[in-house]
């Protein structure tokens, strides 16, 4: 069956320092790749779409790969704020299929 | 612009009853989706349209949920009779279409059926 897997465990990281979070998925071609960011009580926001084309996207302090060999996406965040503290979701989409997202990974950044 | 707009935000039921949550998605956007989310979980899709038409719908549970769109613009989600384990958020969801496009997602509605 089609699966995605994010960090199972929250992560901690120092303010500054580069947060890297996984998205792996199994047994789904997808065409597309997105990264969301989810606050407590509030809806998912859009953040970064990668197409399977693609190896790489930034967006300012932002960056996402993408390697459809290894089934494996990373999201960056560099230099790191207090206010990146969220949970983030990776979402596979393909024309096929339908769309599925990942459990989440929740950053924490520490001052 | 106004973003996704869901209500109620949150609702309270004893189970068997019946619930019903309303999503008005952005101006323009021709798809609509909506999903469950579970504590610690990522969104479920639960239902799909493009404009008025349901064109995913294998992961609603169709014995007692129900979804319609009218005129292609908002939508209601039903669910009778509710049970203990539909407690959970319902997001709302539009795009501008189907395909490399960002979906904008509402608040939610909050679901505890007791």
């Amino acid at each position: 069956s089609q699966k995605i897997e994010q960090n199972s465990e929250a992560l901690n990281i120092q303010e500054g320092k580069t947060a890297t979070l996984t998205c792996n998925y199994t047994n789904y071609s997808p065409a597309y790749l997105q990264w969301y960011r989810q606050d407590p009580g509030r809806g998912p926001v859009f953040l970064l779409l990668i197409r399977e084309n693609e190896k790489e996207k930034r967006k300012e302090r932002l960056k996402v790969t993408f390697d459809t060999t290894l089934k494996q996406s990373l999201f960056h965040i560099t230099a790191s704020q207090p206010a990146d503290s969220a949970t983030y979701l990776c979402a596979l989409d393909s024309s096929a299929s339908k769309i599925i997202f990942g459990s989440g990974t929740r950053l924490s950044i520490r001052p | 612009e106004a973003g996704v707009v869901q209500s109620p935000r949150y609702k309270i039921i004893e189970k068997k009853q019946p619930v019903a949550f309303w999503c008005n998605p952005i101006s323009g956007h021709n798809t609509l989706y909506w999903y469950l989310q579970n504590l610690g979980q990522g969104p479920e899709l639960l239902i799909r349209y493009e404009n008025e038409e349901a064109v995913d719908d294998s992961q609603l549970p169709k014995d007692r949920f129900s979804a319609e769109r009218l005129k292609g613009v908002d939508s209601t989600l039903k669910i009778q009779p509710a049970e203990l384990g539909d407690s959970a958020v319902y997001l709302c969801a539009s795009s501008f279409s189907r395909g490399y496009n960002e979906q904008f997602f509402g608040p939610g509605t909050r679901l505890t059926v007791l």
